[in-house]
This record gives C-alpha cells, structure tokens and sequence, in this order.
C-alpha cells in the first residue's frame, strides 16, 4: 500500500530564504508525482507535475525533483515570499489512476 | 477554460441531517473524483467515475455516502445521516488523463 510523508510538517522562516520541502513514498511504482498548494479555505492548486521518466520540473522560483529510485522530491522555493504562505502537497500518481497524498508542509514567510 | 465548480461552498447541519454537495468537471472531462480532506490531512479518495460508471469506491461509507454522475457530467454526493467526523471538504476533481484539476471545495461542519 502507498504511503506519502512529506517533512517538515510546519515551517516558519524570514522573507527571503530558500528552502526545501521533502516528500517521500513507498512504492516507486508511479506515473508521476505532483506538488500542489492548498490557501486556508480553498481547494488546490497545481504547482509541479512530473513524469516518472523525468527528473526535475521549475516554474519560476519553484524547482521539483524527483528521484524514483529512492522514493523521495523535493519542492525547493527560491527567495521566499509572504505570499507563500500556505500549505503545500505532494501527491503520486499511482496504477492504474490513483492520486495519494501526504499531509502537508505548512508554510509561513514573515516580512 | 472554465475550472471545476462546486457548491455550496459551506454548509453547517446537525448530525443525523442529510447533506447534497454538487460538482461540475472541466468541459470534457471524462473523470470525476470526489475527495474527503480533513483537518491537518491530504485529501483522500472517496469515488472515481469514468463516464457514468463507478471506477473506486473502495474508500466510500456506503452506509451513509452515495454518489452519482447522471449523464456523464455533473455529480452529486450525498450524506445521510451525517455525523460528527464527517467534518471536512469535500473537494471535487476531473482529468483527461493523468493531470487532476481540483474545484474550490465544500466545507462541511457537523454539530
């Protein structure tokens, strides 16, 4: 059975930091992995996705990596922002369309 | 491209009530999905529709929970009678393919 863990569970840092959100799974058996926001209140947004067969995704100050072999990505947010506060999920793609997620990274950038 | 739609966006009822929460997928969308999220949790799968046919539902109460997807299109998922730990979103999502795109969500409070 496919199990999603994302580390840290919270996290607090000053305007301008880079950091690295963690997640890992289980079953390296999957389609593709994604990285969603979720604001307080709101449904989800998709940040990332990648492919099974890829490495990494970026989308401005959002890079994604992912290594199958070792069940791990990363979420790296370059020079952070107030307005990245919020909580962020993974979630793999498992056979034959299953989306399973972790629990979360929640995120807070003071000024 | 008009997203996902849900309503209503909250609903407070009394435990025992019945709820109906509605969703309409992206124009084309040929899957439907209906997640529970927690509080402090990832959504979880409740059902899966593929056209008008049930791909999942290895995870719904079906003593209390149904869901339908008349004509292929909209959605409806029903609670009855609801209890207290049935507080959570309810968040609905479709896809062509392997990319989920998620609706806003329903928030439901059960006193």
């Amino acid at each position: 059975k496919q199990e999603v863990t994302q580390i840290p569970a919270a996290l607090s840092v000053p305007e301008g930091e880079n950091l690295v959100l963690n997640c890992s799974f289980t079953d390296s058996a999957i389609y593709n992995l994604q990285w969603f926001r979720q604001d307080p209140g709101k449904g989800l947004t998709s940040l990332l996705l990648i492919q099974s067969s890829q490495r990494e995704q970026t989308s401005g100050r959002l890079n994604a990596s992912l290594d199958k072999s070792s069940g791990r990505s990363t979420l790296y947010i370059a020079a952070s922002q107030p307005g990245d506060s919020a909580t962020y999920l993974c979630a793999v793609l498992d056979p034959p369309n299953k989306l399973i997620f972790g629990t979360g990274t929640r995120l807070q950038v003071f000024p | 491209e008009a997203g996902v739609a849900q309503s209503p966006r909250y609903k407070i009822i009394e435990k025992r009530q019945s709820v109906a929460f509605w969703c309409n997928p992206i124009s084309g969308h040929a899957t439907l999905y209906w997640y529970q999220q927690i509080l402090g949790q990832g959504p979880k799968l409740l059902i899966q529709f593929q056209n008008n046919g049930v791909v999942d539902d290895s995870q719904l109460p079906k003593d209390r929970f149904s869901a339908e997807r008349l004509k292929g299109v909209d959605s409806t998922l029903k609670i009855q009678p609801a209890k207290l730990e049935d507080s959570a979103v309810y968040l609905c999502a479709s896809s062509t393919h392997y990319e989920q795109y998620f609706g806003p969500g329903t928030r439901l409070t059960v006193t």
